[in-house]
């Protein structure tokens, strides 16, 4: 089966902080994206970041950068400098061609 | 079943033919969410259901497309006279309620429409 897990339900940081939430997946496939969605109350599932799993370099999208750890099959996101309008759920997943698996999400509450 | 399960898992059609895309919830789930992923996109937010409340179709993006939920469970998608650009990967999830702390969604491993 093939799973994805965000250990941390909630989270909750200091504006102009650093938050790095967790998520960890198994998979046996070797061609396969990863990917970061934001959710805010609006209930758009926005593109935060995407990773390609041939790729070792971290994608980087301004504030928002991953650390891939393909072998231990980790995909963390890392927040910097973050802003009130962070607030909202975050949902890890993976694709592959068969479709989609998500995590349960954490929520983020950035405090000010 | 375990999980949230979506039929079929692939749908290749002509332009202008009508398509339905089904979507089971976890059992006991209230709300129902339809998405959809065009290539290079983010996810896009459809419709939403909540029990036997009138669903929120702010999201659909044409009268073409619609959606029904029978019994408060079941949900098929349905979309009219496709068009190539509807051509995406069509996600479901269900929750056990909207509202903070319950609206944990659960993700169906969609289904990836093709319009030729």
């Amino acid at each position: 089966a093939q799973t994805v897990t965000q250990s941390q339900p909630e989270m909750s940081v200091q504006e102009a902080e650093t938050v790095t939430l967790s998520c960890t997946y198994d998979t046996s496939e070797s061609n396969y994206y990863l990917f970061w969605y934001k959710q805010p109350p609006s209930r758009q599932m926005i593109l935060v970041i995407r990773q390609e799993a041939y790729k070792q370099q971290n994608a980087t999208e301004n504030r928002f950068s991953v650390n891939f750890q393909k072998a231990a099959k980790s995909f963390s996101l890392k927040i910097s400098d973050s802003q009130l309008g962070d607030t909202a759920m975050y949902f890890c997943a993976f694709m592959k061609p068969e479709g989609f698996v998500f995590g349960p999400g954490t929520r983020l509450s950035v405090l000010p | 079943g375990a999980g949230v399960s979506q039929s079929p898992s692939n749908k290749v059609t002509e332009k202008g033919k009508d398509v339905e895309l089904r979507c089971d919830p976890i059992s006991g789930h209230t709300a129902l969410y339809w998405y959809r992923q065009s290539l290079g996109q983010g996810l896009e937010f459809l419709i939403y259901f909540q029990g036997n409340s009138a669903p929120d179709k702010s999201g659909l993006p044409s009268d073409r497309f619609s959606a029904e939920r029978t019994g408060g469970s079941v949900s098929t998608l349905t979309i009219q006279r496709t068009q190539q650009e509807d051509s995406a990967v069509y996600l479901c999830a269900s929750s056990l309620m909207a509202g903070v702390n319950t609206d944990t969604q659960y993700f169906g491993p969609g289904t990836r429409l093709t319009v030729l």
